[in-house]
């Protein structure tokens, strides 16, 4: 039962840099998303996704891309980082709007 | 907007107290209520969950319950012992519209031996 699984753990980009976070479910979950979690901020939406071809902004989206070609990857593209987007991101995934959420263990990444 | 707070921001108790958390949501069509715990490291893993049909769930020594008319809902944890030492973040969502879980700011659980 791997669930959600993210990659990679830790990350240390430079500033200007571009990099792909990974996310894969094994669960055939329709929604996926992904949050960014900073001190004292809680869990923050980045972008979510209701299904294959289908992506949709959350509360922060500037300097991220996401685009889900199946229904099992979701990858997070940062576009050219900054040290603004140091945080943990972790994805997570459901099969419908109000069913349990599944988290994978998150990508810490510092932006030098 | 939709909104989720969330109290106290951190809870310290002794060893075998309750610990009792808070939660008050703002959009009244939700009917969706998780709980969840995060240890060190490690993504947030649900705990327990209530729908807007019931009034109170327990699973040993967890439990939630739910007030639809205050729109407010709690995590009580009885017997508390180390090992419940975590953030917990409760969440509110619902069937149709945006499909967001909002989440609250999450509650810094300390249990002292």
């Amino acid at each position: 039962n791997a669930g959600v699984t993210q990659t990679p753990k830790f990350q240390v980009l430079k500033t200007g840099q571009s990099m792909t976070l990974q996310c894969a479910q094994d669960m055939n979950h329709e929604y996926m998303s992904w949050y960014r979690q900073d001190p004292g901020m809680g869990l923050r939406l980045i972008h979510y996704s209701v299904g294959a071809g289908i992506t949709d902004q959350g509360e922060v989206p500037n300097g991220y891309n996401v685009s889900r070609s199946t229904t099992e990857d979701f990858p997070l593209r940062l576009l050219s980082a900054a040290p603004s987007q140091t945080s943990v991101y972790f994805c997570a995934s459901r099969s419908y709007s109000n069913q349990p959420q599944h988290f994978g263990d998150g990508t810490r990444l510092s932006i030098l | 907007g939709e909104n989720v707070e969330q109290h106290p921001s951190t809870l310290s108790v002794q060893e075998g107290d309750s610990a009792v958390i808070k939660c008050t949501y703002s959009d009244s069509a939700s009917n969706y209520f998780p709980w969840y715990k995060q240890e060190l490291g490690k993504g947030p893993q649900l705990i327990i969950d209530i729908r807007s049909n019931v009034g109170e769930k327990k699973d040993q020594r967890i439990a939630v319950t739910l007030n639809k008319t205050a729109k407010h809902f709690s995590l009580h944890i009885t017997e508390t012992q180390p090992e419940d030492s975590a953030v917990y973040f409760c969440a509110a969502s619902k069937a149709s519209g945006t499909y967001k879980y909002i989440f609250g700011t999450g509650t810094r659980l300390k249990v002292l031996a």
